[in-house]
């Protein structure tokens, strides 16, 4: 069973179009991370969250931000989407600060 | 900002060798965790270290934390086809509040 869920595994959007995407987690971990990865490439974290404590990358574009209203759901949205932005986004989760981490199938964003 | 250092990049073997791949960071790590992501889909955790000195095995698997916390090793023993796939380390510091970084990755490809 599932237990990190992102959703949707695809998603198309305009240029310039607000986008959200969503993860769920069924395993009521502390920890929420949001990464970044385009192709041949590693993954690259744009921000995490410890509980509702947010902690962003000093290198993440202010074009991407992020909500969780609760332990189990985290979102994130870009505001503006260009061109550069088409990617695998992928979210995960951590029990706690040392623990492993979990992560989703990953959504496709494709902007047009 | 830390940073991982992950080699090879690349890997081509015959079906039945064994692989040996290695991180290295110039900073102290206090969780190592290995994964492999296939193409389209998130990386899945293959093994956890958490300990300096530990070894730990899964299946054909086997990882192990270095003793200065600055470097982690994957060795695959007995390959076969459907180990192919990109091959990440990623690290944990306490202080980072639970951030999980990556290494460049390795990519595995296996002749029948």
């Amino acid at each position: 069973d599932a237990m990190v869920i992102q959703n949707p595994r695809y998603q198309v959007t305009q240029f310039g179009k607000p986008v959200t995407l969503s993860c769920s987690q069924t395993l009521n971990h502390n920890v929420m991370y949001w990464y970044q990865q385009k192709s041949s490439q590693a993954p690259k974290l744009l921000f995490h969250y410890y509980d509702k404590d947010f902690n962003n990358e000093a290198d993440t574009p202010d074009n991407f931000q992020s909500r969780r209203p609760n332990t189990s759901f985290c979102f994130l949205d870009i505001r503006s989407p260009g061109l550069g932005d088409a990617a695998m986004y992928l979210c995960a989760t951590s029990r706690e600060t040392a623990y492993e981490a979990f992560f989703g199938q990953g959504t496709r964003l494709t902007v047009v | 900002g830390q940073q991982l250092n992950q080699s090879p990049q690349s890997m081509f073997i015959q079906e039945g060798e064994d692989v040996s791949m290695n991180c290295t960071s110039s900073s102290i790590f206090n969780t190592w965790l290995w994964y492999k992501q296939d193409p389209g889909e998130g990386p899945v955790l293959l093994i956890a270290l958490y300990k300096a000195g530990e070894l730990t095995s899964n299946g054909r698997l086997t990882a192990q934390f270095g003793i200065t916390r600055k470097d982690s090793f994957l060795n695959i023993s007995a390959s076969i086809p459907s180990d192919v796939g990109i091959y990440f380390c990623a690290g944990k510091s306490y202080n980072q509040g639970g951030k999980l970084i990556f290494g460049q990755g390795t990519e595995l490809s296996v002749k029948p």
